[in-house]
């Protein structure tokens, strides 16, 4: 098993451009999450999911989208790339037990 | 809403020396769970406590919930340079809310 995989590993941005941030994971978990992690903050939870076809907001979700259109991916979306998006943005999994599976996150730069 | 604040946010250990870093919750929390972040890696689960004053070990490690599940400790002893990383406490309340994080770098 791969666990929990994110795509890509490190990307750069120009302001104002658009891109899909891609997780999966081959544990048949049920529940998916979008962190970002930025120095002295710890996770920040932007949305979730509890099964394919639902997704909820977590604590800061303003200029993300994302979808769940297959049980085993989690897409999130940045529409209108800011600087203050810049971070590094994990997933992770959940199969209901409450102990979280963290990909090997994305380190994104918006310039 | 939920809040995890953990103390403190750096420790800076004399390697073969022991410590503790601290996780409070301002509402009663229904499970705890702590991560460890190794530099450069993304967070790893270290253990769940789910009883009110549980304690639990991992060889030099070992995490005690508090009788009114509002907080948590992990004591490390014997700190080697292997315990650098961040620590995270997670609380689950009606989802999971993660503390700030404990950075610790150890002297040789």
């Amino acid at each position: 098993n791969a666990g929990v995989t994110q795509t890509p590993k490190f990307r750069v941005l120009k302001t104002g451009q658009s891109m899909t941030l891609l997780c999966a994971q081959d544990m048949n978990h049920e529940y998916m999450y979008w962190y970002r992690q930025d120095p002295g903050m710890g996770l920040r939870l932007i949305h979730y999911s509890v099964g394919e076809g639902t997704t909820a907001k977590g604590e800061v979700p303003d200029g993300y989208n994302v979808s769940r259109l297959k049980k085993q991916n989690f897409l999130l979306g940045l529409e209108s790339a800011a600087p203050s998006q810049t971070s590094v943005y994990f997933c992770a999994s959940e199969e209901g037990t409450d102990t979280q599976y963290f990909g090997p996150g994305t380190r994104l730069t918006v310039l | 809403g939920q809040q995890v604040m953990q103390i403190p946010q750096y420790q800076h250990v004399q390697e073969g020396e022991d410590f503790t870093t601290y996780c409070n919750s301002s509402t009663t929390l229904s499970n705890i769970q702590w991560y460890k972040q190794r530099p450069g890696g993304h967070p790893v689960f270290l253990i769940q406590l789910v009883k009110s004053g549980e304690v639990k070990k991992q060889k030099r490690l070992t995490f005690q919930f508090g009788e009114a599940k509002k907080n948590s400790s992990l004591h490390i002893t014997a700190t080697q340079t292997t315990d650098v990383g961040t620590y995270f406490c997670a609380g689950d309340d009606y989802k999971l809310s993660f503390g700030a994080g404990t950075t610790v770098t150890v002297r040789a």
